[in-house]
């Protein structure tokens, strides 16, 4: 079974909203990264955060984890029309990665 | 130039035939990743490798088989495809706790 279960599974929001979405996971990991797919498209990595971190920023994502709860969140603020994708999470137990099913952002310009 | 390449982008191939998905990394990563996407499933890891001989299983191996004789290649065989093999197949490669960066994907059909 997968590590990783994105929720929700799809949002929709208007442009310039902020996009929230969660991920949950079933054990121990060393980091745990967020990914996003364009339509058709291979996955691009936007950000890493270790086991020991709570928070980490990067430009307009902030992902948050919580290792007690095994779960992670990624906001996306000041949303734009260019972020429409598919945003997985990861999660990284040494040798592997382990992705959830994703969810899908569609961005109302 | 740099990067990871999956060949070929597209493959039709039929049930109980033979196919291998090629994918070529230029950064000497370490580790290379075989995953199959599919829609409910997210991406499911089939085989990773930690290094040039060094294979091992991930969540949905069954039917595949992989080889790495070289570092920055990472080929993936179907040896008798069947149609739940159909899927969109991405390569990647990283670092021992890094990120990983993805191929392109190829999109195989098994009729």
């Amino acid at each position: 079974s997968q590590q990783g279960e994105e929720d929700p599974q799809a949002l929709s929001i208007q442009e310039g909203e902020n996009a929230t979405m969660n991920c949950s996971y079933k054990t121990s990991i060393n980091n745990l990264q967020w990914y996003r797919q364009n339509s058709g498209r291979g996955l691009v990595h936007l950000i890493l955060i270790r086991s020991n971190e709570r928070e980490k920023h990067s430009g307009r994502l902030r992902v948050t984890l919580d290792t007690s709860k095994k779960s992670s969140s990624l906001l996306i603020t000041a949303s734009r029309a260019a972020d429409t994708a598919s945003y997985f999470c990861a999660t990284n137990t040494g040798n592997q990665f382990y992705f959830g099913t994703g969810t899908s952002l569609t961005v109302i310009p | 130039d740099a990067g990871i390449t999956q060949s070929p982008r597209y493959k039709i191939t039929e049930t109980g035939r033979q196919v291998t998905l090629m994918c070529h990394q230029t950064w000497s990563h370490s580790y290379m990743f075989w995953y199959r996407q599919d829609l409910g499933h997210g991406l499911r890891l089939i085989y990773y490798s930690a290094a040039a001989d060094i294979t091992d299983k991930g969540e949905v191996p069954d039917g595949y088989v992989v080889s790495r004789s070289k570092t920055e290649n990472f080929p993936l065989t179907l040896e008798s495809a069947t149609r739940s093999q159909t899927s969109v197949y991405f390569c990647a490669s990283g670092y021992l706790n890094t990120e990983a960066f993805f191929g392109q994907g190829t999109r195989l059909t098994v009729v």
